[in-house]
């Protein structure tokens, strides 16, 4: 079973909107990572959040941290066309090596 | 930016061939990893390495080799490919900050037929 685990599936919004994902783990973290990879390209990070920090900001994108429930979410607000993409929140492991969740597709339509 | 290139980006091959990627990083990191994509199973950790000359198995090593010859250079080796390694290859790499970013490759499409 996935360590990280995203929700839901997929989801479809109109530019302008807002979009959240949601990510749920099962292990002891020191810091959870939001990463986007689009279409063609590997994934990039948008946001890392500490295990001691409950809220981070990067211009549009919002992530949440709740250690007691092991959850994130990640928000998009005034979403655009180029945010199409999937969207995954990854945990790290030893030697700082990655564990994805199987993503959340994320289409943001004119 | 971190620039890490990848080639081939697109590699066909049949059962029992020899295959090596390639991943060059140019931002002196110590970390490099290799990853596969699969649907259904998201990306997992093939090998990874310290720096030149170390080696670490990942996730899902059996298979594959790995070699790192310079702090820029790390190899992916399939010596007897098989169709169930047709998938994407990722490659990342990593300061040894403790919150540092992996910063990844395009990526590498192999078909194994």
């Amino acid at each position: 079973s996935q360590l990280a685990e995203e929700n839901p599936w997929a989801l479809s919004v109109h530019e302008g909107e807002s979009v959240t994902v949601n990510c749920s783990y099962k292990t002891s973290i020191t810091a959870l990572q939001w990463y986007r990879q689009k279409s063609g390209e590997g994934p990039a990070q948008l946001i890392l959040i500490r295990s001691n920090e409950r809220e981070k900001r990067n211009g549009r994108l919002r992530a949440t941290l709740d250690t007691s429930s092991q959850s994130s979410s990640l928000s998009i607000t005034a979403t655009r066309c180029e945010d199409t993409a999937v969207y995954f929140c990854a945990t790290e492991g030893y030697a700082q090596g990655l564990t994805f969740g199987l993503g959340t597709r994320v289409s943001v339509f004119p | 930016e971190a620039a890490v290139t990848q080639s081939p980006r697109n590699k066909v091959t049949v059962t029992g061939g020899n295959v090596t990627l390639s991943c060059r990083q140019t931002n002196s990191h110590n970390y490099m990893y290799w990853y596969r994509q699969d649907t259904g199973h998201g990306l997992r950790l093939i090998h990874y390495s310290y720096g030149a000359g170390n080696l670490q198995i990942g996730d899902v090593p059996d298979g594959y080799k790995a070699t790192r010859t310079t702090q820029e250079d790390f190899f992916l080796l399939l010596e007897l490919a098989s169709p169930s390694q047709t998938s994407l290859y990722f490659c990342a790499s990593r300061g040894t900050g403790r919150y540092a970013e992996q910063f990844f490759g395009p990526g590498t499409r192999l078909t194994v037929l």
